[in-house]
């Protein structure tokens, strides 16, 4: 079955980059998804990549999707603190409904 | 609109009581689903739905029924609630393309005694 994995914690200074990855093992995985969670709210969607892409730019946010090593990134640039949340990757086989999401990664910055 | 309306926001159950967690939403979305959140755990899918009539286990569906008899409502039931049903859920819709994201509501904070 469809499995999405990531570390659990990233700890970063203030003004650096920050990188999550995220594994997914679902080969028919059209589209990859990163989704914001803040304290006490539900998640939102910060950015997605189709499968057919290497590469989305969007402001800060880089994602990097390698489907050979079936490996996704984010990466944010010049974190502040307001980056402080837990990111998730999440993965649609194409049509098939439902999503599958990975544990999340916490992310911490520090001033 | 108010996007994916999810109530209550928080409810305290006794160990074997029932009860329902409501979830509605006007986008006109075939797909709506529910998740639980536990730390450590991220988000496991539960039931889902891909249009009015049509529902699905997810990953951990014993516990949890389901049903859709509209397009706008996608209510969880607790048949019996267990201590290890003590939660935060997720009610979560989108429209019909894979592509598309996924809208959450705010959550519902559960706990079972």
């Amino acid at each position: 079955g469809e499995d999405v994995e990531q570390s659990l914690f990233l700890s970063v200074r203030e003004g650096d980059s920050s990188v999550i990855n995220c594994t997914y093992t679902d080969s028919s995985s059209t589209y990859l998804y990163w989704y914001k969670q803040e304290p006490g709210a539900g998640l939102q969607l910060l950015t997605y990549i189709f499968s057919n892409m290497d590469m989305k730019q969007d402001q800060r946010l880089t994602v990097l999707l390698n489907k050979k090593d079936k490996h996704l990134s984010l990466r944010i640039a010049d974190t502040q603190t307001g980056d402080s949340a837990i990111y998730f990757c999440a993965e649609t086989p194409d049509n098939a409904g439902k999503s599958t999401f990975g544990d999340g990664t916490t992310l911490t910055v520090k001033p | 609109n108010a996007g994916v309306t999810q109530t209550p926001k928080f409810q305290v159950l006794k160990t074997g009581q029932s009860m329902t967690l409501q979830c509605a939403q006007d986008m006109n979305h075939e797909y709506m689903s529910w998740y639980r959140q536990d730390p450590g755990m991220g988000l496991r899918l539960i039931h889902y739905s891909v249009g009015a009539g049509i529902t699905d286990q997810g990953e951990v569906p014993n516990g949890y029924n389901v049903s859709r008899s509209t397009t706008e409502d996608f209510p969880l039931r607790l048949l019996s609630a267990a201590p290890s049903q003590t939660s935060v859920y997720f009610c979560a819709s989108r429209g019909q393309g894979g592509w598309e994201k996924l809208f959450f509501g705010s959550g519902t904070q559960l706990s079972v005694l």
